[in-house]
C-alpha cells in the first residue's frame, strides 16, 4: 500500500473549518484514500474514504486532487470535540486486509 | 451497527503473569479481526491478523509465542499476553472486518508492574 505524509500537528479555531492535508504521491489506480481519527485513549473512528471523486458525509468532506497524489480532509465547523489525531491511509478497495497507520496529524481545536 | 467491544478496558498485572484481552463484534460476524498495539505518543502498530478457525498471521517482529491469538468464533477473538513484563505495558486495540471495512474497539490499557 502507498505511503502517506501528513503534517505532525495543526491548530484550528473553534467554529472554523479545519483543513487537513495528506500527500500520497505513490498511490496506484486501485487504491482508495481513507481517513480515521483517534481521540485520546480511544479506538480509531472511521471518517470518510474516496477513490477519485470528492466525497462528503455528515462528518467531513474529502477533496482528492485530479492526479490523486494528495487529498484534504475538511471539517467544516470544527468543535472542541474534534481535537484528535487524524490518520490518512491508502489501501486497496474492496479487498479488506490490514490498515497501516502512519504518524497522523494531531489537530488541536482551540476556543 | 458495526459495534466492537473489548474487555477489560484496563488491567494491571504483575510481571510474569498472563493477561487475556477479549475482542467482540456485537452486531455482526467477523471472519477477520486485527490486533494493534499503541505506545504513548506513537501511532498504532499492527501486531497480527486473526482469522476465524485458523492460525493468526503475525507481523514481522511480533513474537507469536508471547502474544497468543485465538479466534474461535465469528464474534470473538482473544489476545493473551503471556509472561508479561513492564515493556508490554501498552494500549491494545482490536478491529473487526465487515464488508472490507474495519471497525475498531475502544482499546484495553495494560499496565504491567
Amino acid at each position: 500500500d502507498a505511503k502517506t505524509t501528513q503534517p505532525t500537528s495543526m491548530d484550528c479555531a473553534e467554529g472554523r473549518a479545519a483543513n487537513l492535508p495528506c500527500n500520497h504521491s505513490t498511490i496506484s489506480g486501485n487504491e482508495y484514500v481513507y481517513w480515521y481519527r483517534q481521540i485520546h485513549s480511544q479506538g480509531p473512528q472511521y471518517i470518510i474514504h474516496g477513490l477519485k471523486n470528492n466525497e462528503t458525509n455528515e462528518m467531513a468532506s474529502l477533496i482528492i486532487t485530479e492526479d490523486r497524489k494528495s487529498s484534504t480532509l475538511i471539517l467544516p465547523h470544527a468543535t472542541l470535540r474534534d481535537t484528535a489525531v487524524y490518520y490518512c491511509i491508502v489501501r486497496k478497495g474492496n479487498q479488506g486486509g490490514k490498515l497501516i497507520f502512519g504518524q497522523g496529524t494531531e489537530l488541536s481545536v482551540k476556543p | 451497527g458495526a459495534v466492537v467491544s473489548q474487555h477489560p478496558s484496563w488491567v494491571i498485572c504483575k510481571s510474569g503473569t498472563s493477561v487475556k484481552i477479549e475482542c467482540r463484534s456485537l452486531d455482526f460476524q467477523a471472519t477477520t479481526m486485527f490486533w494493534y498495539r499503541q505506545f504513548p505518543k506513537q501511532s498504532l502498530m499492527l501486531m497480527a491478523t486473526s482469522n476465524e478457525g485458523s492460525k493468526a498471521t503475525y507481523e514481522q517482529g511480533v513474537e507469536k509465542d508471547k502474544f497468543l491469538i485465538n479466534h474461535a468464533s465469528l464474534t470473538l477473538s482473544t489476545l493473551t499476553v503471556t509472561s508479561a513484563h513492564p515493556e508490554d505495558s501498552s494500549f491494545y486495540i482490536c478491529s473487526a472486518e465487515r464488508e472490507y471495512e474495519q471497525y475498531f474497539g475502544p482499546g484495553t490499557r495494560l499496565t504491567v508492574t
